[in-house]
């Protein structure tokens, strides 16, 4: 398996537009999450799904953050409007344990930068 | 819900000296530690974990503390070497598909 793969890789946008990130987990995982990582905060959950359905949303900073998993192998975190606040490196992750006290499986990141 | 404290922020130490990273959690019901390292520019990868039956766990040069009734837990680096610096993460979760909360992380250097 290739692994989780996230694009973009980098993302350059301007305050006020769209930026839609996607990720497609390891086949066969039945949870996904999107992490946030800045200097500052570390490592921030934003939203997980377990078997596509999203379990905990309590991470996503406000409305102008949205998240889907319309199916098991894909996934899309959408900021809109977006602004430099949200400059940040986005993860995506999957696991197999459902219980989620297994491991971690991380893509490679998607960077945005909102000028 | 979970707040997970970590500490130190920054650690740097001489090649061969020991490194111990601690981190303290909120949630008594919390049942699963693990740690993971990120190497600059990279993804996080898991380096050991310990579950909440358990007190201590090695593997090679790393080993894991877990102190359920002071609810902290602890990482512990021997022999380092400089290929071991990094940005290491604790986490903490319920396990039962609860969410992994992380610490806010410690960079460490590992001077030749």
């Amino acid at each position: 398996d290739a692994g989780v793969i996230q694009s973009p890789r980098h993302e350059v946008t301007e305050m006020g537009q769209e930026v839609t990130l996607r990720c497609k987990p390891i086949s066969g995982h039945n949870s996904l999450f999107w992490y946030r990582q800045t200097m500052m905060r570390g490592l921030e959950l934003l939203i997980y799904f377990n078997n596509n359905v999203p379990i905990d949303d309590s991470g996503m900073p406000e409305d102008r953050f949205s998240a889907k998993m319309p199916n098991a192998s894909f996934s899309t975190l959408k900021i809109q409007p977006s602004e430099p606040r949200d400059s940040a490196v986005y993860f995506c992750a999957s696991t197999l344990d459902s219980t989620n006290t297994g491991e971690l499986f991380f893509g490679e990141g998607s960077r945005l930068t909102v000028l | 819900g979970e707040n997970v404290e970590q500490h130190p922020s920054t650690l740097s130490v001489q090649e061969g000296d020991s490194a111990v990273i601690k981190c303290t959690y909120s949630d008594s019901a919390s049942n699963y530690f693990p740690w993971y390292k990120q190497e600059l520019g990279k993804r996080p990868q898991l380096i050991i974990d310990i579950r909440s039956n358990v007190g201590e766990k090695k593997d090679q040069r790393i080993a894991v503390t877990l102190n359920k009734t002071a609810k902290h837990f602890s990482l512990h680096i021997t022999e380092t070497q400089p290929e071991d610096s990094a940005v290491y993460f604790c986490a903490a979760s319920r396990g039962n598909t609860d969410k992994l909360i992380f610490g806010t992380g410690t960079r460490l250097q590992v001077f030749p």
